[in-house]
């Protein structure tokens, strides 16, 4: 069956640097776009991007440039997100998200970024 | 950026009893291809979110067909006909007409009375 896993949770400090990963299995890893939603503590989804799995070309939402980059290992059928001089604010659990009509999450991965 | 509304942000239901959630958009979801990319989620307590519904009514494979979803242009409703304990958690609409960005709505929390 499809699936997709993820990375343990992190503990970092501000200013840190982060990155998650995301393994697909279950399906051709080329057939699905990528997305990335994160969601704060006791709050609601929001999207930050999307990454061309084919072509490997990033999209992202506006309150997600600069900092924040996707990446593909296409032959380890695995997708990642780094964040960079992390902030307080970036404390989140991040879901890697695949499918059509976004069918496959990943489990989450929590990130706390406290000094 | 479309912004989804839902209502209520809270529910409180009893087990079996049928409920409504609304999500209003800010413009119409309809695509000139004729589709409308309105989906509905549910997220349980510390799980991922899971799909129930796509292009506004479509049930997901495995979703029981107690749930249901209707709608057309800028208002959609998730309907539960008769709510079990698993049901419980926070539901979500995406929708994806206007896209990029994906935008969601706020949640609706089901809970028990």
């Amino acid at each position: 069956q499809i699936q997709l896993v993820q990375s343990g949770p992190e503990l970092k400090k501000p200013g840190e640097s982060v990155k998650i990963s995301c393994k697909a299995s279950g399906y051709t890893f080329t057939d699905y776009a990528m997305h990335w939603v994160k969601q704060a503590p006791g709050k609601g989804l929001k999207w930050m991007g999307w990454i061309n799995t084919y072509t490997g070309k990033p999209t992202y939402a506006d309150d997600f440039k600069g900092r924040f980059v996707f990446s593909l290992e296409a032959s380890a059928s695995t997708a990642n997100l780094q964040i960079s001089n992390l902030k307080n604010e970036d404390t989140a659990t991040y879901f890697c998200v695949g499918g059509t009509w976004f069918a496959y999450w990943g489990q989450g991965t929590l990130v706390t970024v406290s000094s | 950026d479309v912004v989804l509304t839902q209502t209520p942000p809270t529910l409180s239901a009893t087990i079996g009893q049928s409920v409504s959630i609304s999500c209003r958009s800010s413009q119409s979801l309809l695509h000139s291809n004729g589709n409308t990319y309105l989906n509905w989620l549910l997220q349980r307590p510390g799980q991922p979110p899971q799909l129930l519904i796509y292009l506004v009514s479509r049930l997901e494979s495995g979703v029981p067909n107690r749930f249901s979803g209707s709608g057309s242009g800028t208002d959609f409703t998730l309907k539960i006909s008769g709510v079990e304990a698993e049901d419980l958690g926070v539901y979500y609409c995406v929708q994806s007409t206007h896209a990029p960005p994906w935008t969601f709505g706020g949640g609706t929390k089901l809970e028990l009375k």
